[in-house]
Order: C-alpha cells, then structure tokens, then sequence
C-alpha cells in the first residue's frame, strides 16, 4: 500500500515570504497526485491536481504554484505568501482501491 | 460546477443511530464517497458508491440514489470515538478529481 509523506508538518510564516511544501509517495508508480487545502473548521478545496512528470492542473487561481519534478514528487510552493494562504495543506493520491483519496499527514500553516 | 451540501452539525447520543446526508450537482459523475476526519489528523476514507443502492461496511453504511443526486452516511450503534467531522465527496469530470462537501461536525454525547 501507498505511503504518503509530508513536511514540515507544522510551518509559521510572515506575510511576503516564500513557501515550499513538498509531498513524497511510496509503493505506487505514476500516481495521480493532488494539493488540498483546509481553512480552519472548513472543507477541503482542490488546488492542483496532477496526472504525471511536468503536468499540473490548477483549480483556483491564486498566488500558489505546483510543481511534479519526479513521478513521486510534489511540491506546492508560493513567492509571497498572504494571510489567506493560512490552512492545513494535504498532500494525496489514489487509494489502493483506485475510488478514494488517500491522504497524507499534512502540513498546518499559519502566515503571520 | 460541481457542488456537495451537507449540514453543518449533528448531534447524537452514545448508542443511537445518525444519518448525515448530501446533495451534490456535478457535470459527470463517477461516484460518491464519504471520509471521516478527526481534529487535527488527515480524512480518511469511509466508504464510497458508485451504483445506486446501499453500501454497508461494519457500523457504518452508505446509500446512493443517481436520479436524485442524493446519498447518505449511516452510523450505528455510536461511540464517542465517532465524534469528527464527516465530509462527502464526488468523483466527477474525467474521474480525475475529486470534489469535497463542507463538512458536517458531529457531536457524539454520552
């Protein structure tokens, strides 16, 4: 089964400075991969999405990034970070089933 | 678009039985699937339909009807473990993404 690692998991920041969030995956090959974010108390929404090396798809237009350098890599990055871009980042792929999502721990953080 | 409404909280009491429902608009349909979340920690998968029917896997079941795009999370005989939030989601265009609800929070009382 799939193993999915994240970090930092927990991350401050001030407003204007850069982001670097990198996701890993284990035990699978060629994954779909997603970026999620979570404002507090709310529900997850759908930043980027990719279905291999070099090919991201964006959801919402915003002041985030993503990048698949490897096939097991995924990294959500950002230039200058605002405090909107607070939240609970998850990292996640296809499950074993191929139906669900399967998650990885996440990074929390806070742009102060 | 796609959309998902779910409420917002349920409360319950130890032993009983509650039924979190979703609604959802979406331009293709591939499935829909329920995650439990606890505070702090990464959603977890539930369970998930893709055929009209119910679903059931231990304490918890799940029901969905396509022609009222419409399905439902059953949890019975409730612990207080059960307590998180609960979240439905939909496979929809090209199968590729999946699209979550707001969540729904409930509160398990002894």
């Amino acid at each position: 089964s799939q193993t999915i690692h994240q970090w930092p998991a927990t991350l401050v920041q001030p407003v204007g400075s850069p982001l670097s969030l990198e996701c890993t995956v284990e035990g699978t090959s060629n994954p779909n991969l997603y970026w999620y974010r979570q404002a507090a108390g709310r529900g997850l929404q759908l930043l980027f999405y990719s279905v291999g090396i070099g090919q991201i798809s964006s959801e919402v237009p915003q002041n985030l990034s993503a990048s698949r350098p490897q096939d097991r890599q995924f990294i959500l990055s950002s230039k200058k970070l605002l405090l909107s871009d607070s939240g609970f980042y998850l990292c996640a792929c296809p499950g074993t089933g191929g139906d669900e999502q399967y998650f990885g721990p996440g990074t929390r953080l806070t742009v102060t | 678009g796609q959309s998902l409404e779910q409420p917002s909280e349920v409360t319950a009491v130890e032993g009983a039985i509650v039924q979190i429902n979703c609604t959802y608009q979406t331009s293709g349909f591939y499935g829909l699937s329920w995650y439990q979340q606890h505070d702090g920690g990464a959603p977890t998968f539930l369970s998930y339909n893709a055929l009209d029917g119910l679903e059931e896997t231990g304490r918890f079941s799940s029901f969905l009807s396509r022609s009222d795009s419409y399905g439902y999370l059953l949890l019975q005989e409730l612990q207080m473990k059960d307590s998180a939030s609960y979240f439905c989601a939909v496979k929809g265009t090209g199968g590729f993404k999946t699209i979550f609800g707001a969540g729904t929070r409930l509160f398990v009382k002894a």
